[in-house]
């Protein structure tokens, strides 16, 4: 059975800090998917990494994938307030297109 | 505007009632699934169908029941057997290269009453 484990589970930090969320699973995928949900909206996908050593990034937010270790980190750079949210990492298994997600991390960034 | 329509928004279920939440797709998508959130968790899949007329139990199936007849439409029905139906439901599609992380709709809040 696929699991999939998120920490921190939550999150505050500073404005302009930097700090790293961890994505660990526990069988073998080469399929990860990072989402953001706002509070008590749905979610909305930001990342695929589809292969070993994949690195994405869209403006302060980098995600990257190490299958070998199964891991992949989101790690977020100069932190501003429009980045409190909750985000979740979701491991394809090895039935094509269905997700296991983690329980999520709710970051909060502070003035 | 492509996307999923969820209704309703809110949804308020007596004891022992079925109730039924819609989802509507205009992305020509295949895949279609169903997948439940309670408060300060991640997401559970209920039921998935990767093509019209066929369906597979996710992990947590029990208590609900799906159709697919057309490939626009995926309904999930929570009967009175799901003794813990409070969640926020939330129904999505996945493209064909899987390419993209799921599209989700706007979610369907179900309380009982």
């Amino acid at each position: 059975e696929l699991k999939v484990e998120q920490n921190p589970l939550f999150l505050s930090m500073q404005e302009g800090k930097n700090y790293t969320i961890y994505c660990n699973y526990s069988t073998t995928s080469d399929r990860l998917y990072w989402y953001r949900q706002d509070p008590g909206k749905s979610l909305e996908s930001l990342f695929v990494l589809l292969s070993n050593g994949a690195v994405k990034q869209e403006g302060r937010l980098m995600a990257s994938l190490d299958t070998k270790a199964r891991l992949s980190t989101l790690h977020i750079t100069a932190a501003v307030h429009d980045l409190s949210a909750t985000y979740f990492c979701a491991v394809e298994g090895t039935n094509a297109g269905k997700s296991t997600f983690g329980d999520g991390t709710t970051l909060t960034v502070k003035p | 505007d492509g996307g999923i329509t969820q209704s309703p928004k809110y949804l308020f279920r007596k004891e022992g009632q079925n109730v039924t939440l819609s989802c509507e797709q205009n992305l020509n998508h295949d895949a279609m699934y169903w997948y439940r959130q309670d408060p300060g968790q991640g997401l559970r899949l209920i039921y998935y169908s990767q093509i019209v007329n066929d369906f597979q139990k996710g992990d947590i199936a029990e208590g609900y029941s799906v159709s697919r007849e057309k490939k626009e439409s995926f309904p999930l029905t929570v009967t009175s057997a799901q003794k813990n139906p409070t969640a926020f439901y939330l129904c999505a599609t996945h493209s064909p290269d899987r390419g993209y992380g799921y599209t989700f709709g706007s979610g369907t809040r179900l309380t009982v009453v």
